[in-house]
């Protein structure tokens, strides 16, 4: 069956590092995967959107990797603030509808 | 900006009553969603709609109806409640690629 795994535990890293999310999946074959960052009590908010076709998307202080052999995207936050510090999910297409991850949440820590 | 807007933030209601869950979209989205989000099983698509009066059924459908009499709203219905149905539900409406979520209602059912 179709699976998606983020890390369900949280990552703690200290301001100014990388942080770097995994997002793993088995039996997709996704055109496109997305990632969001929810804060609690908030719904998610999409940032970045990267195609089956591109291998790396940047926007600001984000980088997505993206390595259909793998099966992995790879969600980096450089410079890490303690503002950062949310639930990130990564999200898969499936034709009309996408499915979630269960997230990963990061803690920045000044 | 893209603004979707759920009828109440929190809502408490007993077994066995029938419950209605309001989402409206000021975008003109053609496509809705609506998830429930839960602790270590994640945001899981109940139902979508891809046009008024259209609909499709997602992962968890059961115990769940939806109604879109007009493009703006999508309704989420709990024909009787029930204690499993306790849960954060969050819709959702799509432009091209990325969902735009609302705030969320996070439902007690006792």
């Amino acid at each position: 069956s179709q699976k998606i795994e983020q890390n369900s535990e949280a990552l703690n890293i200290q301001e100014g590092k990388t942080a770097t999310l995994t997002c793993n999946y088995t039996n997709y074959s996704p055109a496109y995967l997305q990632w969001y960052r929810q804060d609690p009590g908030r719904g998610p908010v999409f940032l970045l959107l990267i195609r089956e076709n591109e291998k790396e998307k940047r926007k600001e202080r984000l980088k997505v990797t993206f390595d259909t052999t793998l099966k992995q995207s790879l969600f980096h936050i450089t410079a890490s603030q303690p503002a950062d510090s949310a639930t990130y999910l990564c999200a898969l297409d499936r034709g009309n509808m996408l499915t979630f991850g269960g997230g990963t949440r990061l803690m920045v820590k000044p | 900006d893209v603004k979707v807007t759920q009828s109440s933030r929190y809502l408490v209601k007993r077994t066995g009553e029938k419950v209605f869950l309001e989402c409206v979209q000021d975008m003109d989205h053609e496509n809705m969603f609506w998830y429930r989000q839960d602790p270590g099983l994640g945001l899981r698509l109940i139902y979508f709609s891809y046009d008024v009066k259209m609909k499709e059924k997602g992962d968890i459908p059961e115990g769940y109806s939806v109604s879109r009499e007009k493009k703006e709203r999508f309704s989420l219905i709990l024909e009787s409640a029930s204690t499993n149905q306790t849960s954060m539900y969050l819709c959702a409406s799509r432009s091209d690629y990325e969902q735009y979520f609302g705030p969320g209602t996070r439902l007690t059912v006792t």
